[in-house]
């Protein structure tokens, strides 16, 4: 079967750090996608691994490891305007299914 | 920048009614894809298609058809909508199904049948 876990809802303070885990499986594999989607708008796009490591974008980051199926998006300098879901998503071998996680809610506190 | 028109940013339709959304995007992207977002679920595909008049099943096709007569417009077509089909629709396209190529969404159509 096919199945992307992730936390439903993660609180952090402004200024904080904080890491949003992803595990999943998958029958192939392709890359993983991390996006971000405020309420009522759609998904954008944060960053894609596909390779073992540390990607680095700014202020966010996301790091993959193939062989335990376990993907986290770190989020540095918390600012209120990051409270939104995250939604981790992985692309199938043959390139045109990406398989979404449930996604989760990061609300930034004061 | 990339953009992913949907034309209805709500609906209401009726039980039984044929319900059409339409999607166009502005990149000359060769696949298309129609999701729908469910609270709990995530996103879930229905269809997606990577040339024009071509259309593959995702996960959920049950209820949906769809058409892709040119290669910037993607149709979602509920032949009967049903009360299960209630949901918040996104078209996405990318520009290939190649290593990082991400998806590209619309803004939704938040669909309500009643």
């Amino acid at each position: 079967g096919q199945n992307i876990d992730q936390p439903t809802e993660m609180t952090a303070t402004e200024g904080a750090i904080v890491q949003i885990n992803c595990t999943y499986q998958t029958s192939g594999f392709n890359g993983l996608f991390w996006y971000q989607q405020h309420a009522g708008e759609a998904p954008t796009f944060l960053s894609y691994n596909v390779l073992d490591g540390l990607e680095e974008k700014g202020r966010f980051s996301s790091f993959l490891s193939r062989s335990k199926g376990y993907s986290y998006l770190l989020l540095k300098e918390l600012q209120m305007k990051d409270s939104a879901s995250y939604l981790c998503a992985v692309r199938n071998t043959g390139g045109f299914k990406t398989i979404f996680g449930a996604g989760t809610r990061l609300f930034v506190k004061a | 920048d990339v953009k992913v028109t949907q034309s209805s940013r709500y609906l209401v339709k009726r039980t039984g009614e044929k319900v059409f959304l339409e999607c166009v995007q502005d990149m000359d992207h060769e696949n298309m894809f129609w999701y729908r977002q469910d609270p709990g679920l995530g996103l879930r595909l229905i269809y997606f298609s990577y040339d024009v008049k071509m259309k593959e099943k995702g996960d959920i096709p049950e209820g949906y058809s769809v058409s892709r007569e040119k290669k910037e417009r993607f149709s979602l077509i509920l032949e009967s909508a049903s009360t299960s089909q209630t949901s918040m629709y996104l078209c996405a396209s990318s520009f290939s199904r190649g290593l990082g190529s991400p998806l590209h969404f619309g803004n939704g159509t938040r669909l309500t049948v009643t």
